[in-house]
């Protein structure tokens, strides 16, 4: 079956713009998270969102938001861009979400680059 | 808060040599134990997974992992290095109760020919 998808794939914005991102989970999947990927951070959690309603939310400022669709496509946006935003952006789904430990399936990420 | 500690961001090893990815967790046991491997420009993609129910777990690509509760560690080993291996490796973790992944910050694995 088809992986998860992620557009645009790269994407390069000014500061003070926003950006909205988008992705594709698995068919089945109910469960969407979305990370930032940094050199200097690593890894962090944004958020995830199950069955259309925001599950969990890590520690980012209000400036990240997100949404799903009843399809389980899931949709970040990032408002008023800082040069500190620019990353790649993750998403990954699972079955049942992260709280139940199943795999999650991620996609190729979002390179967002912020001039 | 759980988190987990990779110990050394680069490690080269040559061809044919052993494999030895050092992961530490913090405080109790937590439920799940992860290890995801990164190539360039792509996603995670999981290669094993701790669940409790077997110290020793294989993953995919001969990959294997011992969880050692008295070390608090996670070792990724691979007897056998081959060209292919070359990427990030991230351990990760989901503690007890909890609802968001935590991921070390990444070793990067060098195969030298």
């Amino acid at each position: 079956k088809a992986g998860v998808t992620q557009t645009p794939r790269y994407l390069i914005k000014t500061r003070g713009q926003q950006v909205t991102l988008s992705c594709s989970p698995i068919s089945g999947h109910r469960s969407v998270s979305w990370y930032q990927q940094t050199p200097g951070q690593g890894l962090q959690f944004l958020f995830e969102y199950f069955s259309e309603t925001q599950r969990n939310k890590g520690n980012f400022p209000g400036r990240f938001s997100g949404r799903q669709f009843s399809n389980s496509r899931s949709e970040m946006n990032v408002s008023t861009l800082e040069l500190g935003d620019s990353a790649l952006y993750l998403c990954a789904s699972s079955l049942g979400g992260v709280q139940t430990g199943d795999e999650q399936f991620f996609g190729p990420g979002t390179r967002l680059t912020v001039l | 808060a759980q988190s987990v500690t990779q110990l050394g961001s680069h490690v080269s090893v040559s061809e044919g040599a052993l494999v030895l990815l050092r992961c530490n967790y913090s405080s109790s046991v937590p439920p799940y134990l992860f290890w995801y491997v990164q190539y360039p420009n792509q996603g995670l993609q999981l290669l094993l997974k701790y669940t409790s129910a077997a110290t020793l777990v294989k993953g995919i690509n001969g990959f294997e992992a011992e969880f050692k509760k008295s070390e608090t560690s996670f070792h990724l080993t691979k007897p056998s290095a081959h060209m292919s291996d070359a990427a990030e490796y991230f351990c990760a973790v989901i503690r007890n109760g909890g609802n968001q992944f935590y991921f070390g910050t990444g070793t990067s694995l060098t195969v030298i020919p």
